[in-house]
């Protein structure tokens, strides 16, 4: 069974700092895809990464693809209170359409 | 373009009634998804769509769900009868098939089952 493991689950920081969050699994995944959620919102996607080391930047947030494709961190530079929600990785594999979803990982980020 | 359109947005329904919740999906997008979030068990893959075809059932809890799309523009998620246990947040989402993946997700449909 494919799992997705998602680190820290919850993390409560101040305004300016930065941070980081992993994604990790023992399965290799075809591509990834990182979203974040609001409260009382849907998942809404952020990036997909597909080859390994691969490292994507969308302002002040950076993404990385593993080397072996099996793992995924999250770098928020100078985090703002908008940054808050619940951030969810995603793993594909193949042609299947169903996506492996990591738990997420709560961010709080205080004025 | 308004996105993937989920109704109602809020449903609470006493246990053993039937409940029927909507979706929308983006014109154009040929794979439906539906999801039930929990904060226990995240997100689950109830049931996908291509072209209008159930292609994988596998995530349903139970008899007691089905799914239907009778269109490309429309689809539906049954609980009969509804217990406790259903209460969660339903999630409907559509996606291209070409290109790398991408769901866009409705605003989902929050179940309370008394």
């Amino acid at each position: 069974t494919q799992l997705l493991e998602q680190s820290p689950q919850f993390l409560s920081i101040q305004e300016g700092e930065n941070l980081t969050v992993y994604c990790n699994s023992s399965s290799v995944f075809s591509s990834l895809q990182w979203y974040r959620q609001e409260p009382g919102e849907g998942p809404v996607l952020l990036v997909t990464v597909v080859t390994g080391g691969e490292v994507k930047k969308l302002k002040r947030l950076t993404f990385q693809f593993g080397d072996a494709r099996k793992d995924s961190s999250l770098h928020i530079t100078a985090a703002q209170p908008g940054d808050t929600g619940l951030y969810l990785c995603a793993g594909g594999a193949g042609n299947n359409r169903k996506l492996i979803w990591g738990l997420g990982t709560s961010l709080a980020v205080n004025p | 373009d308004a996105g993937v359109i989920q109704s109602p947005r809020h449903e609470v329904t006493e246990m053993g009634q039937e409940v029927t919740l909507r979706c929308k999906p983006i014109s154009g997008h040929d794979y439906l998804f539906w999801y039930r979030q929990t904060m226990m068990r995240g997100l689950e893959l109830l049931i996908y769509f291509n072209n209008n075809v159930p292609i994988d059932d596998s995530g349903m809890p139970e008899d007691r769900f089905s799914a239907k799309m009778p269109n490309a523009s429309f689809s539906t998620l049954k609980i009969q009868p509804s217990e406790p246990r259903d209460s969660a947040v339903y999630f409907c989402a559509s996606s291209w098939m070409t290109g790398v993946l991408g769901y866009t997700f409705g605003s989902g449909t929050r179940l309370t089952v008394v």
